[in-house]
């Protein structure tokens, strides 16, 4: 069975500085999407940055990126230049086959303070 | 941008009630899901349905249905709430190609008195 872990249940991070939270995952297939969303306080979950399994880049969106480590599946998330508005529950996720069912992490609360 | 629209934010039943979660999306979505999150759980997938008038469980689907009699709407159904389904409950849609995002709405937090 596929799975997704996020071992760290909450985090705090000052503002300005740069804050990686890690999610690893198990699963036997070659072909696969992982996922970071982030849900803040209003609730609306949205989605940060995806990376395909099969590309060795790095995904990047200005301040978020990721380090994709396919051997040791892992799926950190780093966010740069912390700002106040990234104080949220943010979920790793892992996608597979049809249709596109997400499996979700336990979520990391990331606490952003001035 | 995608809108998934959940009916209502807070919801409060009794035991024992005929509950309905209603979902609408609006950019012709083939795929829809609901989901459960709970604290320390995250989410946790009930129902989806790739097209109209199909549906297929997901991990958690004891205790409920679902009914898609159209494209863009997405219902959930407690048949018989009980206090354990006391819960946030989320809707997402997404396009029925291979790997797309899904998009969420507002989330509905329930509670079954």
């Amino acid at each position: 069975a596929q799975t997704v872990t996020q071992s760290q249940p909450e985090m705090s991070v000052q503002e300005a500085e740069t804050v990686t939270l890690s999610c690893t995952y198990d699963t036997s297939e070659n072909n696969y999407y992982l996922f970071w969303y982030k849900q803040p306080p209003s609730r609306q979950m949205i989605l940060v940055i995806r990376q395909e399994a099969y590309k060795q880049q790095n995904a990047t969106e200005n301040r978020f990126s990721v380090n994709f480590q396919k051997a040791a599946k892992s799926f950190s998330l780093k966010i740069s230049d912390s700002q106040l508005g990234d104080t949220a529950m943010y979920f790793c996720a892992f996608m597979i086959g049809e249709p596109d069912k997400l499996i979700f992490g336990t979520g990391t609360r990331l606490q952003v303070f001035p | 941008d995608v809108k998934v629209t959940q009916s209502s934010r807070y919801l409060v039943k009794r035991t024992g009630e005929k509950v309905f979660l209603e979902c609408v999306q609006d950019m012709d979505h083939e795929n829809m899901f609901w989901y459960r999150q709970d604290p320390g759980l995250g989410l946790r997938l009930i129902y989806f349905s790739y097209d109209v008038k199909m549906k297929e469980k997901g991990d958690i689907p004891e205790g409920y249905s679902v009914s898609r009699e159209k494209k863009e709407r997405f219902s959930l159904i407690l048949e018989s709430a009980s206090t354990n389904q006391t819960s946030m409950y989320l809707c997402a849609s997404s396009l029925g190609r291979f790997n797309q995002p899904q998009h969420f709405g507002d989330g509905t937090r329930l509670s079954i008195l």
